[in-house]
């Protein structure tokens, strides 16, 4: 099992608030990833981080923002939050090498009203 | 064209069926190779890496074919918990993982 969690599993909440998605992960991984999915769709990567200190916009724009201030721990951050942020949002992480595989917490599922 | 691209699928087989799943990949530079499940609305979880050479993990068998940048899984005796979602994943040293876009099974009784 992979030892990567994330908090809250569900949340709702109201138009314009501002919400922070916790991701962490025990395994000492190097690199750390936020994906976005809907129902039935494709996964897209909104943010990846290769460090403490590094973070990079993924392939689908967001107006999430992330922060990697401990290897461990890579928070997702919106301002406030619209209707149109509803989706799950699945962390992962990575130990960067020959063998790399990625591994996913069990995903926040946001509902904004 | 998209990266990796999948077997649009769904695919509605009976219990005991064979079924194959197929991907495709447009960056032969890519060295690793992996198929992930999917259930509904939980997250991916690596089923298998493939191998150049094919593996095989009870069930499943994985086999990649780098000149024409290939690769299948193969689920032999499939069974109802076998239902999900399969994803074809690709990366390559100092990039992201790249996702294909996935293949729904859904194994009938």
């Amino acid at each position: 099992e992979a030892d990567i969690y994330q908090t809250p599993r569900y949340l709702v909440i109201g138009t314009g608030k501002k919400i922070t998605l916790e991701c962490s992960q025990t395994m000492g991984h190097d690199k750390m990833y936020w994906y976005q999915q809907d129902p039935g769709m494709e996964l897209h990567l909104i943010h990846y981080s290769y460090g403490v200190n590094s973070t990079e916009k993924g392939d689908l724009s967001s107006e999430s923002t992330v922060s990697r201030i401990r290897t461990e721990h890579f928070p997702l951050t919106l301002e406030s939050a619209r209707p149109s942020h509803t989706s799950q949002y699945l962390c992962a992480s990575s130990l960067t090498g020959t063998n790399e595989k990625l591994f996913f917490g069990s995903g926040t599922q946001l509902s904004v009203l | 064209r998209k990266e990796v691209e999948q077997d649009p699928g769904p695919f509605n087989v009976p219990e005991g069926a064979t079924v194959a799943f197929n991907c495709t990949y447009s960056n032969s530079a890519s060295q690793s190779f992996f198929w992930y499940r999917q259930d509904c609305r939980k997250e991916p979880k690596l089923l298998m890496s493939v191998y150049s050479s094919g593996n095989e993990d009870g069930r499943f068998t994985a086999q990649l074919n780098r000149a024409s940048q290939y690769i299948s899984l193969l689920i032999r005796d499939s069974k109802l918990s076998d239902s999900a979602t399969y994803l074809c994943v690709v990366h390559n040293y100092g990039q992201n993982f790249v996702f294909g876009p996935g293949t729904r099974l859904s194994v009938l009784p």
